[in-house]
């Protein structure tokens, strides 16, 4: 099966500059990867998906690049913010509706004011 | 992309008691899914419930102690059932409707005294 591997398990960043966290994944067969977000207390939310047909995908502040040749998909928040502060799980997936995701063990991001 | 009511969001239950967590979609959807989070850690799926089958449980998991219900194309339960404090965890569904991706629900937070 599909093992998607997430880094780094903590990251610190001052207010204002970028945090980039990094997953791989294994299943060449996985074309869905969306990341999400979860505060304290909430279920996962998701910020932003890339299929596999795209190689960069742009939100505002985030951004999500995909690597297929190399199995490795990167989320990047620009111009971070003290409300930016969360749990950032990247997953994998194929893209239909009865395929499980596979969850890499996320990163504690923490924006500091 | 469709909303999820979860509940109950919290609760704190008895060692050898059940708690049933319902799952509530505003879309149909063919295939519902039941995670577990434990405290600190990923998302790990229980199992993945389809209207008018009985649900396919992760290795791990086990019918008899996580019954899953899926009565129609909106709606699901899952009990756990006979619980000890190791149950304790956040417990999420989740659906995939293409193209929106998935969505999660806002979590039961179950500790188990």
């Amino acid at each position: 099966g599909e093992n998607v591997e997430q880094h780094p398990s903590t990251l610190s960043v001052q207010e204002g500059d970028s945090a980039v966290i990094k997953c791989t994944y294994s299943d060449s067969a996985s074309n869905y990867f969306p990341w999400y977000k979860q505060e304290l207390g909430k279920g996962p939310q998701l910020i932003i998906d890339i299929r596999s047909n795209v190689g960069e995908k742009k939100d505002q502040r985030i951004a999500v690049t995909l690597n297929k040749t190399a199995k490795h998909f990167s989320l990047h928040i620009t111009e971070t913010q003290p409300e930016d502060s969360a749990v950032y799980f990247c997953a994998a997936s194929m893209m239909n509706t009865g395929n499980q995701f596979y969850f890499g063990t996320g990163t504690s991001l923490t924006v500091i004011p | 992309s469709a909303v999820i009511s979860q509940k109950p969001s919290r609760d704190i239950c008895q060692r050898g008691t059940s708690l049933t967590i319902q799952c509530q979609v505003d879309s149909q959807v063919t295939m519902m899914f039941w995670y577990r989070q434990q405290p600190g850690q990923s998302l790990t799926l229980i199992a993945t419930a389809n209207q008018g089958s009985e649900a396919t449980y992760e290795s791990g998991f086990v019918i008899d102690k996580f019954p899953i219900s899926r009565p129609n194309l909106t709606f699901s339960t899952l009990t756990v059932s006979n619980m000890s404090p190791e149950d304790s965890s956040i417990y999420l569904c989740s659906v995939g409707l293409i193209p929106y991706g998935y969505t999660f629900g806002s979590g039961t937070r179950l500790t188990v005294v």
